[in-house]
């Protein structure tokens, strides 16, 4: 199945300051979502987007549906100990049936106090 | 709102017993829910689609009747394990779809996970 490219693979950042992470795909997608996981938990949606271009915030996080439907960013602004976790990105393409996920590696996320 | 249990949220079991997960959307319909599976520092694998009503569709690799699944109502899918060995130990993830027509939104929410652990 599909990749997707997810960057970077991990990052070690203090508190208060803002991170940023990008997947993108080979195909055309109609939607993305970005999910963070907690250690032994399922992923909790945290923000999803359905139309190129579409910029929506979350609270301090905010994503973006790139315009040519090939990838996606997120950025989190002032960090704090609690953002600890990994981040995935995920997204459906034009031809998938039963609205299938494709989920990218994910971003490790470390926040020193 | 759009919230998925499942349950049990850990099972230990011996070698050759089965096992039953169950997933359920708690405040919407689902026709569709998946099934994942997580390794250690890895992504979600995609295992099956589950489809209320009808047969699961099976990722290639994946032993259909190993990973039995059954999709009896609109929210409520379950993952039975058959005949589990140490190498299905793993954390199963399961994910509900929500899809608006009226909104052109399709969006999947997931459970808690489900920790296996066959000895």
């Amino acid at each position: 199945g599909q990749q997707l490219n997810q960057s970077p693979q991990s990052m070690f950042i203090q508190e208060g300051e803002d991170v940023s992470m990008n997947c993108t795909s080979s195909s055309i997608f109609n939607t993305w979502l970005w999910y963070k996981q907690d250690p032994g938990e399922g992923p909790v949606l945290l923000i999803a987007l359905y139309k190129a271009g579409e910029l929506t915030s979350n609270g301090r996080l905010t994503a973006q549906f790139g315009i040519t439907r090939k990838d996606s960013f997120l950025n989190i602004s002032a960090s704090i100990p609690s953002d600890v976790g990994i981040y995935f990105c995920a997204g459906t393409d034009r031809g998938s049936t039963l609205g299938r996920l494709y989920f990218g590696r994910g971003t490790q996320l470390t926040v020193w106090p | 709102g759009a919230v998925v249990s499942q349950h049990p949220s850990w099972v230990i079991c011996k070698s050759g017993t089965s096992v039953k997960i169950e997933c359920r959307s708690l405040d919407f319909q689902a026709t569709t829910m998946f099934w994942y599976r997580q390794f250690p520092k890895q992504s979600l694998m995609l295992m099956a689609t589950s489809n209320e009503g009808s047969k699961a569709t099976y990722e290639q690799g994946v032993e259909k009747d190993k990973f039995l699944i059954n999709h009896a109502s609109l929210t409520l899918s379950t993952l039975t394990v058959t005949s589990a060995h140490p190498e299905d130990s793993s954390f199963y993830i399961c994910s509900a779809r929500l899809e608006s027509i009226a909104e052109s939104t399709d969006t999947q929410y997931f459970g808690p996970g489900t920790r296996l652990t066959v000895l």
